[in-house]
């Protein structure tokens, strides 16, 4: 299976620790974009990078969140001394190009903070 | 602000009705895609509209991008209980790689 992979699947953290989702993006993308889904919402874009490049993080809170996209290895969503309000689930995708072009995502990681 | 609202929110119907999920904005969108997202799962690409007035057909999904690249509406036709999902529509502004979408339409078909 080629497809978008994000591990774990099912994440729980207690409040103040921290949670690292990864995603490895399709064979051959180069561009990986993250976002967020809150319960019964549609997703809410998050951050876009390409390899060692973060692009665009507006839609990242600007505390307790970073990503990177390493030149190898997976893309990583870290979030630093979660709460309660980081719950959701975290999707990642990715496209062969940036612009205009289709994105495919992974079966994305269910953060539940406790 | 949500910039793209779908209706109905939920839909409950009828193994072999037919139904229609709209997707609307005030916003001018480069292209517009429909994803069906099932419980548990990501969301799974279905199609990508890009010309106003452009219809495509997938078996028995009708999908519609409105002349002014403001709107779009999905048809289910003979709806099937394989149907069941969460439908989101999600547009790019100006070729933009940034997918704004929409808080979905939960289709539920009743054999």
């Amino acid at each position: 299976n080629a497809g978008v992979m994000q591990n774990p699947r099912h994440l729980v953290r207690r409040r103040g620790q921290e949670a690292r989702l990864r995603c490895s993006p399709m064979k051959g993308h180069s561009h990986v974009y993250w976002y967020r889904q809150l319960p019964e919402e549609g997703l809410k874009f998050m951050v876009y990078l390409q390899k060692e490049n973060i692009i665009d993080e507006s839609g990242m809170p600007k505390e307790r969140f970073s990503a990177e996209f390493p030149k190898e290895g997976p893309s990583i969503l870290r979030i630093q001394q979660v709460v309660r309000g980081d719950s959701a689930a975290y999707f990642c995708a990715s496209s062969l190009l940036g612009e205009g072009t289709e994105a495919f995502f992974g079966q994305g990681t269910r953060l539940t903070v406790v | 602000t949500q910039l793209l609202e779908q209706s109905p929110q939920f839909l409950s119907i009828q193994e072999g009705e037919n139904l229609t999920v709209y997707c609307n904005s005030s916003s001018v969108f480069s292209s517009l895609q429909w994803y069906r997202q099932e419980p548990g799962e990501g969301p799974v690409l279905l199609v990508t509209v890009v010309t106003g007035g452009e219809v495509k057909k997938l078996k028995r999904l009708t999908f519609q991008f409105g002349d002014a690249r403001k709107d779009s509406s999905l048809h289910i036709t003979a709806a099937q209980p394989g149907d069941t999902g969460l439908y989101l529509c999600a547009g790019a502004k100006d070729s933009s790689y940034k997918l704004i979408f929409g808080s979905g339409t939960r289709l539920l078909v009743r054999p």
